[in-house]
């Protein structure tokens, strides 16, 4: 069965330091997504993707986050200057269609530590 | 806006009993609603998800579904709990337009007793 990957599964860094997180969708989907979880707290949207251009972002999705989709496949998430509450669990997710009730498939996760 | 309210972080139930996970959403359209679960170290899996074609919806592993709208509700459950039903229980809220992304509720970790 098909699934999303997203790599690094853990990443450590210094605040202040430039991270990049990767995913890599199911083939046939067209909408990425990234969501964030804060140890403890609700999963959060932060932005969604299409026809390599942003959809929709939320207010946590400031200038220091960018995304893209460099290649065709990778979909990745850009931190500029981490700060320690950007520490968090990052979800990629994908989905075939634009409408709501589409399901959106989701990666297992990358732990990002900011230190 | 729309927002989703699950009662309960931790709900602890014996094997073979029945399993109940509450989730109430606010919505300003109809709501299209889902239930995600994630077992540790893993992604978000779809459990199941109410589109308005029926109230009663079924997913996988046992688990349904039942859309009230009158209570603004759609409860998960589970006639009999398994070991391996442990894990954590997402609710999860969309509407159709431009507002596709998910909101989720907090989440409700599931422990099933020997």
């Amino acid at each position: 069965e098909p699934e999303v990957t997203q790599t690094p599964s853990h990443q450590v860094t210094q605040m202040g330091q430039e991270v990049i997180l990767r995913c890599v969708p199911i083939s046939n989907h067209l909408y990425f997504y990234w969501y964030r979880q804060i140890l403890g707290q609700k999963v959060e949207f932060l932005v969604s993707f299409y026809n390599n251009e942003i959809s929709e972002k939320s207010e946590i999705f400031d200038d220091q986050f960018s995304v893209e989709r460099p290649d065709g496949s990778n979909f990745t998430l850009k931190i500029r200057s981490t700060k320690l509450e950007d520490s968090a669990m990052y979800f990629c997710a994908t989905g075939r269609g634009r409408e709501g009730y589409n399901e959106q498939f989701f990666g297992p996760g990358t732990r990002l530590t900011v230190l | 806006a729309q927002s989703v309210t699950q009662l309960g972080s931790h709900v602890s139930v014996s094997e073979g009993a029945l399993v109940l996970l509450r989730c109430n959403y606010s919505s300003s359209v109809p709501p299209y609603l889902f239930w995600y679960v994630q077992y540790p170290n893993q992604g978000l899996q779809l459990l199941l998800k109410y589109t308005s074609a029926a109230t009663l919806v079924k997913g996988i592993n046992g688990f349904e579904a039942e859309f009230k709208k009158s209570e603004t509700s759609f409860h998960l459950t589970k006639p009999s709990a398994h070991m391996s039903d442990a894990a954590e229980y997402f609710c999860a809220v969309s509407r159709s337009g431009s507002a596709r992304q998910l909101t989720f509720g907090s989440g409700t970790q599931l422990t099933v007793l020997p």
